[in-house]
């Protein structure tokens, strides 16, 4: 049973659409994090939060925005989708001092 | 710079038989964690192993043993009687420790077991 939920699994859309993920823990964890991945590929951090009202942009240029209003939830949002932003997008979550991340089941993005 | 490097893009095995999947890692950080995640086709991320740099011992979890050494910066996983079920993706990570943020990720080994 998953402790951490992305919705939705699967996602197809026009070029120009605001889309936005979801992503909810119900672990407690403080931080979590998104990170995009191509299909077989290593993945880059996008996007982390170390708690509440705290985001930080991660390594990998991207236009995506993300907030943390409540500790469980945790969404990413693409204001202008794009092809080039066609890719697998995966949620983390960790407790603080922890180590090994839980990721949820990711979303596959598809813009055409 | 933090860099993982992972030079097998694709193995295979034997079921049954153990496997070991490399991985080197560079970071002029002391104190840091190494990390293995198994990826299946269905594209969850599961953690599977952690070592600490200063840990004197090989982690081991089941059936995933991680042989690490140090003075080498390698962090070689080894699964031993090799499932069918063991398909999939594996990624090397680290992360700096305490209080790093950022866990960086290998390009990744695809294991295949053959029956």
């Amino acid at each position: 049973e998953a402790d951490i939920y992305q919705t939705p699994r699967y996602l197809v859309i026009g070029t120009g659409k605001k889309i936005t993920l979801e992503c909810s823990q119900t672990m407690g964890h403080d931080k979590m994090y998104w990170y995009q991945q191509d299909p077989g590929m290593e993945l880059h951090l996008i996007h982390y939060s170390y708690g509440v009202n705290s985001t930080e942009k991660g390594d990998l240029s991207s236009e995506s925005t993300v907030s943390r209003i409540r500790t469980e939830h945790f969404p990413l949002t693409l204001e202008s989708a794009r092809p080039s932003h066609t890719s697998q997008y995966l949620c983390a979550s960790s407790e603080s001092g922890g180590y090994g991340y839980t990721f949820g089941s990711g979303t596959r993005l598809t813009v055409v | 710079a933090q860099k993982i490097t992972q030079t097998q893009p694709g193995m295979f095995v034997q079921e049954k038989e153990a496997v070991t999947l490399d991985c080197t890692y560079d970071t002029s950080d002391q104190s840091y964690g190494l990390f293995w995640y198994k990826q299946p086709s269905s594209g969850e991320m599961i953690f599977l192993i952690y070592q600490g740099s200063y840990d004197e011992q090989n982690a081991t979890e089941g059936r995933y043993s991680l042989n690490f050494q140090k003075a080498r910066k390698s962090a070689n996983l080894v699964i031993s009687a090799s499932q069918l079920g063991d398909s999939a993706m594996y990624f090397c990570a680290m992360r700096v420790l305490p209080g790093g943020f950022k866990t960086i990720f290998g390009a990744g080994t695809r294991l295949f077991v053959k029956a």
